[in-house]
């Protein structure tokens, strides 16, 4: 069965402190592992990675992923409150039009 | 913000009653996703339609059927209500080219409550 792990589930840390999401997949026909930042309702896109190793960057977010151990880390570096959300990752696979969803990580940042 | 809406923003609903939840794509985009999301998960795949044909089920029954408009917007309806559609109801919109299909956006969802 297809699966998506995200870890950890929540998440608090201090304003400045980087963080670090985990996001495991067992899929087969794997195509691509996609980012997404949900803050009330619409998860907003952030990165889609498809090559192994190659850094995708945008400010201070950052992904990777590693397809021979099947997973993907976002960083987040000096954390503001206004990154405070849930992080979604997301998997596809080349047959088939779905995402695969993991259950998210709740990120809090205080002050 | 992405240029996908979605109608209405709310909705209450008793068991055994029949919803339908619309959606609006993005300029450009040609086809619509679904997903539920219940409180503390994460979207969970319904269906997809693309050219006005549903290309794509997740695990949900058949009271769960959608529709696609030539404008590519698209239709959610739910019959026989159960307390457990209660969920945040999101729709995605994205670009298939022949060998493409570029990544989804997403609207801002409907809530839906079954009492």
């Amino acid at each position: 069965e297809d699966k998506v792990v995200q870890s950890p589930l929540s998440l608090v840390v201090h304003e400045g402190d980087t963080v670090t999401l985990n996001c495991s997949y067992e899929v087969t026909n794997f195509r691509s592992l996609l980012w997404y930042k949900q803050e009330k309702k619409a998860p907003t896109f952030l990165f889609m990675l498809t090559s192994s190793g190659i850094e995708k960057k945008s400010g201070r977010l950052s992904s990777i992923l590693d397809k021979k151990e099947l997973f993907s880390i976002l960083n987040i570096t000096a954390t503001q409150t206004g990154d405070s959300a849930i992080y979604l990752c997301a998997v596809t696979k080349n047959t088939g039009n779905q995402f695969y969803f993991g259950t998210g990580t709740s990120l809090t940042v205080i002050p | 913000e992405t240029g996908v809406t979605q109608s209405p923003t709310h909705l209450i609903k008793t068991r055994g009653q029949q919803v339908t939840l619309r959606c609006s794509s993005q300029s450009g985009h040609n086809t619509v996703s679904w997903y539920q999301q219940a409180l503390g998960q994460g979207p969970q795949f319904i269906f997809q339609y693309y050219r006005e044909e549903e290309n794509g089920r997740g695990n949900f029954p058949p009271r769960f059927s959608g529709l696609q408009f030539p404008n590519y917007s698209s239709e959610l309806n739910v019959n026989a209500l159960e307390l457990d559609d209660s969920a945040l109801y999101l729709c995605a919109s994205s670009f298939r080219g022949s060998v493409t299909q570029e990544t989804q956006y997403f609207g801002p969802g409907t809530r839906l409550l079954v009492l």
